[in-house]
């Protein structure tokens, strides 16, 4: 059974330049969830998907755009990039059931580099 | 901002139990309390998860007091491989992260 896959694992773009991410969720989960996470920082929430739309958005601004397929799979899309956009993308995929708060379970990232 | 406050690192010797504390005074009525571990380019991996009184799996016990404003994970007999970030959270819905706690073992 796999986890949660995402590609590529690395990546480097120059400034100005548009970026797509992908995320394969684990199987049986239904809902995705994009982070940036800094060197030394925890993960920051980018957004949350789920039944092909977004449901919840974390403070980044409208450069940041995603995709949820049929398949619940999903992309996260980042344009005009700047340095500061250098970091670790993390997809997390869970199950949405309102009886209980379904763990995370998250991909190993993208390293995006912006030069 | 974060919803729960941790030590920011913790040292500790192999061998040794360990237990980190998180506190989230404004829990909600709904929220669970789940922990994570992260290494070093990695994603964060689920460790256990509660809502009340102590819960144990084969990696941790997570202790919760009746108020539920606050959670303890507990490692018993810790390695070097358990240095790592450990982060503690509520809920489900735009889970936000802390810096979590940096947990060194040392030798």
């Amino acid at each position: 059974d796999a986890g949660v896959t995402q590609s590529p694992t690395h990546l480097i773009k120059t400034r100005g330049q548009q970026v797509t991410l992908r995320c394969s969720p684990k199987s049986g989960h239904d809902t995705v969830s994009w982070y940036q996470q800094a060197l030394g920082q925890g993960p920051q929430f980018i957004f949350q998907y789920y039944e092909e739309e977004e449901r919840q958005r974390g403070n980044f601004p409208d450069r940041f755009s995603g995709h949820q397929f049929p398949n619940y799979s999903s992309e996260l899309n980042v344009n005009a990039l700047l340095l500061g956009d250098s970091a670790l993308y993390l997809c997390a995929s869970s199950f949405r059931d309102r009886a209980y708060n379904s763990p995370l379970h998250f991909g190993n990232g993208t390293r995006l580099t912006v030069t | 901002l974060a919803k729960t406050t941790q030590p920011i690192s913790m040292d500790s010797y192999e061998g040794q139990e360990v237990n980190i504390t998180c506190s989230h005074n404004n829990i909600a009525t709904n929220d669970y309390i789940t922990w994570y571990q992260q290494f070093p380019s990695q994603g964060p991996r689920f460790i256990i998860q509660g809502y009340k009184t102590k819960v144990t799996n084969e990696v941790a016990s997570l202790f919760i007091p009746a108020d539920r404003k606050s959670s303890t994970l507990s490692l018993p007999r810790v390695s070097l491989s358990d240095t790592a970030v450990y982060y503690c959270l509520l809920g489900d819905d735009k889970i936000i992260f802390g810096k979590g706690t940096r947990l060194h073992i040392l030798p």
